[in-house]
Protein backbone atom coordinates (compact mmCIF):
# COMPACT_ATOMS: atom_id res chain seq x y z
CA UNK A 1 0.00 0.00 0.00
CA UNK A 2 1.67 3.71 -1.03
CA UNK A 3 2.07 6.21 1.58
CA UNK A 4 2.53 9.82 1.34
CA UNK A 5 4.62 12.14 3.45
CA UNK A 6 4.95 15.94 3.29
CA UNK A 7 7.75 17.57 4.37
CA UNK A 8 8.97 21.05 4.56
CA UNK A 9 9.74 24.40 6.67
CA UNK A 10 6.55 25.26 8.81
CA UNK A 11 7.20 29.04 8.39
CA UNK A 12 8.05 31.03 5.28
CA UNK A 13 8.39 34.79 5.03
CA UNK A 14 6.09 37.00 3.11
CA UNK A 15 7.57 37.13 -0.82
CA UNK A 16 9.72 34.12 -0.78
CA UNK A 17 9.50 30.69 -1.59
CA UNK A 18 7.10 27.87 0.04
CA UNK A 19 9.16 24.44 -1.12
CA UNK A 20 7.57 21.14 0.03
CA UNK A 21 8.11 17.48 -0.87
CA UNK A 22 6.41 14.47 -0.40
CA UNK A 23 7.71 11.33 -0.05
CA UNK A 24 6.28 8.01 -1.88
CA UNK A 25 6.95 4.68 0.05
CA UNK A 26 5.05 1.15 -0.75
CA UNK A 27 3.80 -0.41 -3.99
CA UNK A 28 2.80 2.53 -5.85
CA UNK A 29 1.47 0.06 -8.85
CA UNK A 30 -2.34 0.63 -9.91
CA UNK A 31 -4.48 -0.83 -12.46
CA UNK A 32 -4.60 2.93 -13.83
CA UNK A 33 -2.25 5.76 -14.57
CA UNK A 34 -2.30 7.89 -12.04
CA UNK A 35 -1.02 11.85 -10.96
CA UNK A 36 0.39 13.13 -7.29
CA UNK A 37 -1.13 16.30 -6.71
CA UNK A 38 -1.24 19.21 -4.08
CA UNK A 39 -4.00 20.10 -2.08
CA UNK A 40 -4.36 22.70 0.37
CA UNK A 41 -6.85 23.72 2.74
CA UNK A 42 -6.66 27.29 4.75
CA UNK A 43 -7.64 27.40 8.37
CA UNK A 44 -11.79 27.25 8.41
CA UNK A 45 -11.99 27.21 4.51
CA UNK A 46 -12.32 24.28 2.14
CA UNK A 47 -9.99 22.44 -0.04
CA UNK A 48 -8.23 24.09 -2.88
CA UNK A 49 -6.48 21.50 -5.32
CA UNK A 50 -3.14 23.58 -6.56
CA UNK A 51 -2.21 21.13 -8.82
CA UNK A 52 -0.65 17.81 -10.27
CA UNK A 53 2.54 16.10 -11.99
CA UNK A 54 2.57 13.01 -13.91
CA UNK A 55 5.35 10.10 -13.08
CA UNK A 56 6.86 11.50 -16.63
CA UNK A 57 6.46 15.01 -15.48
CA UNK A 58 3.63 16.55 -17.48
CA UNK A 59 1.83 18.87 -15.25
CA UNK A 60 -1.37 20.85 -14.40
CA UNK A 61 -1.57 23.97 -12.53
CA UNK A 62 -4.72 25.94 -10.80
CA UNK A 63 -5.06 28.32 -13.10
CA UNK A 64 -5.36 30.91 -10.06
CA UNK A 65 -1.88 29.64 -8.69
CA UNK A 66 -0.86 28.95 -12.06
CA UNK A 67 2.26 31.46 -12.41
CA UNK A 68 3.91 31.06 -8.95
CA UNK A 69 3.63 26.96 -8.71
CA UNK A 70 6.19 24.76 -9.91
CA UNK A 71 5.90 21.37 -9.35
CA UNK A 72 8.60 18.64 -10.56
CA UNK A 73 9.05 14.82 -9.32
CA UNK A 74 12.41 12.88 -8.84
CA UNK A 75 13.56 10.33 -11.31
CA UNK A 76 13.28 7.53 -8.96
CA UNK A 77 9.76 8.39 -8.52
CA UNK A 78 9.82 7.94 -4.71
CA UNK A 79 9.75 11.87 -4.04
CA UNK A 80 7.20 14.77 -5.48
CA UNK A 81 7.88 18.88 -4.59
CA UNK A 82 6.03 21.74 -4.81
CA UNK A 83 7.02 25.41 -4.99
CA UNK A 84 5.11 28.18 -4.29
CA UNK A 85 6.69 31.58 -4.70
CA UNK A 86 6.10 35.39 -3.75
CA UNK A 87 3.76 33.97 -0.75
CA UNK A 88 1.58 36.35 1.18
CA UNK A 89 -0.39 35.41 4.11
CA UNK A 90 -3.12 34.36 2.01
CA UNK A 91 -0.67 31.02 1.20
CA UNK A 92 -0.92 29.95 5.02
CA UNK A 93 -2.39 26.23 4.81
CA UNK A 94 -2.43 22.79 5.35
CA UNK A 95 -0.82 21.30 2.26
CA UNK A 96 -1.25 17.71 1.45
CA UNK A 97 -0.02 15.68 -1.42
CA UNK A 98 -2.16 12.87 -2.91
CA UNK A 99 -1.92 10.38 -5.21
CA UNK A 100 -5.22 10.60 -8.18
CA UNK A 101 -6.16 7.25 -9.61
CA UNK A 102 -7.34 7.15 -12.91
CA UNK A 103 -9.58 4.32 -13.46
CA UNK A 104 -11.81 2.95 -16.19
CA UNK A 105 -14.75 4.30 -14.27
CA UNK A 106 -13.40 7.15 -12.10
CA UNK A 107 -10.63 9.48 -11.01
CA UNK A 108 -10.42 10.04 -7.46
CA UNK A 109 -7.57 11.26 -4.74
CA UNK A 110 -7.13 7.84 -2.92
CA UNK A 111 -3.76 8.36 -0.50
CA UNK A 112 -3.45 11.43 0.95
CA UNK A 113 -0.56 12.31 3.44
CA UNK A 114 -1.34 13.76 6.45
CA UNK A 115 -0.83 17.15 5.76
CA UNK A 116 1.47 19.85 6.77
CA UNK A 117 1.14 23.36 8.43
CA UNK A 118 2.67 26.34 6.29
CA UNK A 119 2.06 29.36 8.25
CA UNK A 120 3.36 32.79 6.05
CA UNK A 121 4.80 35.38 8.25
CA UNK A 122 7.91 37.55 9.01
CA UNK B 1 -14.27 26.63 -12.69
CA UNK B 2 -16.73 24.65 -11.50
CA UNK B 3 -18.32 26.13 -8.70
CA UNK B 4 -19.64 23.55 -5.95
CA UNK B 5 -22.91 24.19 -3.82
CA UNK B 6 -22.22 22.02 -0.63
CA UNK B 7 -25.14 21.72 1.69
CA UNK B 8 -25.91 21.96 4.74
CA UNK B 9 -22.47 23.68 6.15
CA UNK B 10 -23.09 21.68 9.29
CA UNK B 11 -25.14 19.24 10.69
CA UNK B 12 -25.61 17.40 14.42
CA UNK B 13 -27.26 14.18 14.58
CA UNK B 14 -28.14 11.16 16.92
CA UNK B 15 -26.45 7.66 16.62
CA UNK B 16 -28.62 5.22 14.36
CA UNK B 17 -29.81 8.81 12.36
CA UNK B 18 -29.90 8.35 8.45
CA UNK B 19 -28.40 11.67 7.45
CA UNK B 20 -28.09 13.39 4.00
CA UNK B 21 -25.75 15.64 2.48
CA UNK B 22 -26.10 17.62 -0.91
CA UNK B 23 -23.58 19.00 -3.48
CA UNK B 24 -24.99 21.06 -6.63
CA UNK B 25 -22.44 21.88 -9.17
CA UNK B 26 -22.78 25.04 -11.60
CA UNK B 27 -22.93 22.49 -14.49
CA UNK B 28 -23.59 19.46 -15.88
CA UNK B 29 -20.53 16.71 -14.70
CA UNK B 30 -22.37 13.84 -15.40
CA UNK B 31 -21.35 11.06 -12.62
CA UNK B 32 -17.52 12.97 -12.50
CA UNK B 33 -17.91 13.27 -8.68
CA UNK B 34 -16.38 11.88 -5.34
CA UNK B 35 -17.01 12.12 -1.86
CA UNK B 36 -14.39 12.32 0.78
CA UNK B 37 -14.44 11.77 5.06
CA UNK B 38 -11.86 14.04 6.67
CA UNK B 39 -11.30 13.94 10.58
CA UNK B 40 -9.32 16.14 12.44
CA UNK B 41 -5.88 15.74 12.14
CA UNK B 42 -5.80 12.80 9.72
CA UNK B 43 -5.96 12.15 6.01
CA UNK B 44 -8.89 12.67 3.75
CA UNK B 45 -10.07 9.18 3.04
CA UNK B 46 -11.93 8.86 -0.28
CA UNK B 47 -15.12 7.13 0.24
CA UNK B 48 -17.06 7.51 -2.60
CA UNK B 49 -15.87 7.27 -6.53
CA UNK B 50 -17.80 8.61 -9.59
CA UNK B 51 -21.19 9.31 -8.04
CA UNK B 52 -22.22 5.90 -6.53
CA UNK B 53 -19.00 3.91 -6.46
CA UNK B 54 -18.48 2.36 -2.93
CA UNK B 55 -14.49 2.65 -2.74
CA UNK B 56 -13.17 -0.69 -1.42
CA UNK B 57 -13.29 -1.16 2.35
CA UNK B 58 -15.94 1.48 3.01
CA UNK B 59 -18.94 0.48 5.16
CA UNK B 60 -21.81 -0.03 3.47
CA UNK B 61 -23.69 2.19 5.51
CA UNK B 62 -22.04 5.26 3.08
CA UNK B 63 -24.01 5.45 -0.39
CA UNK B 64 -23.80 8.10 -3.07
CA UNK B 65 -26.18 8.88 -5.85
CA UNK B 66 -27.07 11.37 -8.28
CA UNK B 67 -25.90 12.74 -11.99
CA UNK B 68 -25.77 16.24 -13.64
CA UNK B 69 -26.03 18.80 -11.49
CA UNK B 70 -27.35 17.75 -8.71
CA UNK B 71 -25.80 14.63 -5.99
CA UNK B 72 -26.67 13.29 -2.64
CA UNK B 73 -24.30 11.50 0.00
CA UNK B 74 -26.15 9.33 2.78
CA UNK B 75 -25.10 7.82 5.61
CA UNK B 76 -27.88 5.40 6.37
CA UNK B 77 -27.08 4.58 9.82
CA UNK B 78 -24.85 6.99 12.15
CA UNK B 79 -22.45 5.74 13.52
CA UNK B 80 -20.06 7.20 16.71
CA UNK B 81 -16.52 7.24 14.15
CA UNK B 82 -18.26 9.45 11.38
CA UNK B 83 -18.08 12.22 13.60
CA UNK B 84 -15.95 14.18 10.26
CA UNK B 85 -16.37 17.04 8.04
CA UNK B 86 -17.34 15.62 4.54
CA UNK B 87 -16.49 17.03 1.31
CA UNK B 88 -17.95 16.94 -2.22
CA UNK B 89 -15.59 16.90 -5.34
CA UNK B 90 -15.71 17.05 -9.27
CA UNK B 91 -13.23 15.63 -11.58
CA UNK B 92 -15.01 16.45 -14.45
CA UNK B 93 -12.90 19.77 -15.43
CA UNK B 94 -9.74 21.37 -14.54
CA UNK B 95 -9.31 22.57 -11.79
CA UNK B 96 -10.48 20.12 -9.82
CA UNK B 97 -13.06 21.56 -6.95
CA UNK B 98 -14.43 20.95 -3.95
CA UNK B 99 -17.16 21.48 -1.58
CA UNK B 100 -17.44 23.80 1.47
CA UNK B 101 -17.67 20.54 3.13
CA UNK B 102 -20.49 19.77 6.05
CA UNK B 103 -19.28 19.51 9.69
CA UNK B 104 -21.22 16.33 11.20
CA UNK B 105 -21.56 16.17 14.59
CA UNK B 106 -23.02 13.72 17.18
CA UNK B 107 -25.58 15.00 19.43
Amino acid sequence: QVQLQESGPGLVKPSETLSLTCAVSGDSSTSGSYYWSWIRQPAGKGLEWIGRISPSGSTNYNPSLKSRVTMSVDTSKTHFSLKLSSVTAADTAVYYCAREVVIVIGDAFDIWGQGTMVTVSS
Amino acid sequence: DIQMTQSPPSLSASIGDRVTITCQTSQDIRKYLNWYQHKPGRAPKLLIYDASNLETGVPSRFSGGGSGTDFTFTISSLQPEDLATYYCQQYSNLPYTFGQGTKLEIK
